[in-house]
């Protein structure tokens, strides 16, 4: 069983359509991380979400902690194929001094 | 804007054989951590590290693994007796805060391939 699950895994969608990514858990994370990892690199940080019902925006990007900081959203508006990439939620769960991955969602943005 | 580094980027090695990854963690930064992923899986936790001692590791941490900050710049990852399955990428990171973290920044990537 994961402790963190993302949905979908695979999304592929045309330029300029919108899309979310699901990140559910039954465990209470102190914190819940998204980060976007090119292949053959290491995951880069996109957001950092701490308090539950908390909504946070990077330009296109819209984040949400679920009020019981149990999931969390990803939701891209207007996607480019620049978004394209792989992306991952990662949570620390109270008491833990580790990050526990999702599986990931590969997104794919069509020209 | 402060980096994690990683060396080797790409290290292969006979199967038995002992290896060590190196990783510069960022300066100011208080914890260090290990994670592997093996290729078309997720990201893995190994290890995190505080003040000089390991404060949490997985099932995947076992005997043959050990971690070391030898001065006040390096972060170590040794692997005693390779196996084939640990072929993987390994990731380093590091954060200011542990529990309550607030982001890790990580390294590029050591990918090891046991022969």
């Amino acid at each position: 069983t994961q402790l963190l699950e993302q949905s979908p895994q695979f999304l592929s969608i045309q330029e300029g359509e919108n899309l979310t990514v699901y990140c559910n858990s039954s465990s209470v994370f102190s914190s819940l991380q998204w980060y976007r990892q090119e292949p053959g690199e290491g995951p880069v940080l996109l957001v950092t979400v701490v308090t539950g019902g908390e909504v946070k925006k990077l330009k296109r990007l819209t984040f949400q902690f679920g009020d019981a900081r149990k999931d969390s959203s990803l939701h891209i508006t207007a996607a480019q194929p620049g978004d394209t990439g792989l992306y991952l939620c990662a949570g620390a769960r109270v008491g833990d001094y580790k990050l526990s991955f999702g599986a990931g969602t590969t997104v794919t943005v069509r020209a | 804007e402060p980096e994690v580094t990683q060396t080797p980027s790409h290290q292969v090695t006979q199967m038995g054989q002992e290896v060590i990854l190196r990783c510069v963690p960022i300066s100011n930064h208080l914890y260090f951590y290990w994670y592997r992923q093996i290729l078309g899986q997720k990201v893995e936790f190994l290890v995190s590290f505080y003040n000089n001692e390991i404060s949490e590791k997985s099932e995947i941490f076992d005997d043959q693994f050990s971690v070391e900050r030898p001065d006040g710049s390096n972060f170590t990852l040794k692997i005693r007796s390779t196996k084939l399955e640990d072929s993987a990428m390994y990731f380093c990171a590091s954060s200011t805060t542990g529990p309550l973290n607030y982001g890790y920044t990580f390294g590029s990537g050591t990918r090891l391939t046991v022969v």
